[in-house]
């Protein structure tokens, strides 16, 4: 069966320190990945999408940017973090040319202080 | 921007009543999706419905789907306790690898 995983699941950065958020999944091959962020009380915003090694889209310029160095290896990054950083970002997988469904990790609690 | 809006934000019950939930869009679709989300976790699939679709079931979950009037909505029936979360409604556009999410509806069902 397939499993996704994404970690840490807390993490507190300061202002201005570089971020890495990685996501794997495992018994699946080729999926699409996503990279969402969730603010409190909200929907989620999709911020990268990926349907293959090396190939990112970017849906929300902003001071994340993401790459997929293996097939089932999501990671988001920045390089300096803003205190807007801070929210729930969610990483989550599909099958390719199936019906959009997503299954998603557990999410990555992220506090910029 | 958000497509889907779902309503009422949020909502309380008691357990053993049912619970709808309301989602409406703006563009075409190829498929809409309801998503649970327990407080502070990942989101879990609940259930799809294609746009040829009206109507669709699982378990104590009931979906429909008017294309018209650009609305869903989704029906837990004799609800649980465990049934406490956010749900979210999520649309696909065809042709699309994007879901684009509502803002959640937060259901508390108290025993």
């Amino acid at each position: 069966s397939q499993t996704i995983h994404q970690w840490p699941a807390t993490l507190v950065q300061p202002v201005g320190s570089p971020l890495s958020l990685e996501c794997t999944v495992e018994g699946t091959s080729n999926p699409n990945l996503y990279w969402y962020r969730q603010a409190a009380g909200r929907g989620l915003q999709l911020l990268f999408y990926s349907v293959g090694i090396g190939q990112i889209s970017s849906e929300v310029p902003q001071n994340l940017s993401a790459s997929r160095p293996q097939d089932r290896q999501f990671i988001l990054s920045s390089k300096k973090l803003l205190l807007s950083d801070s929210g729930f970002y969610l990483c989550a997988w599909s099958v390719r040319l199936a019906k959009n469904i997503q299954y998603f990790g557990a999410g990555t609690r992220l506090s910029v202080l | 921007s958000q497509q889907g809006e779902e309503d009422p934000q949020a909502l309380s019950i008691q357990e053993g009543e049912n619970a709808t939930m309301n989602c409406s869009y703006k563009t075409s679709i190829n498929n809409l999706q309801w998503y649970r989300q327990n407080s502070g976790r990942g989101l879990v699939h609940l259930i799809l419905i294609r746009s040829n679709e009206r109507e669709k079931h699982s378990g104590r979950l009931r979906v429909t789907l008017d294309t018209s009037k650009k609305s869903s909505s989704l029906l837990i029936t004799a609800s649980r306790a465990a049934d406490t979360a956010s749900y979210f409604c999520a649309t696909a556009g065809a042709g699309s690898y994007q879901l684009t999410f509502g803002k959640g509806t937060k259901l508390s069902v108290i025993p």
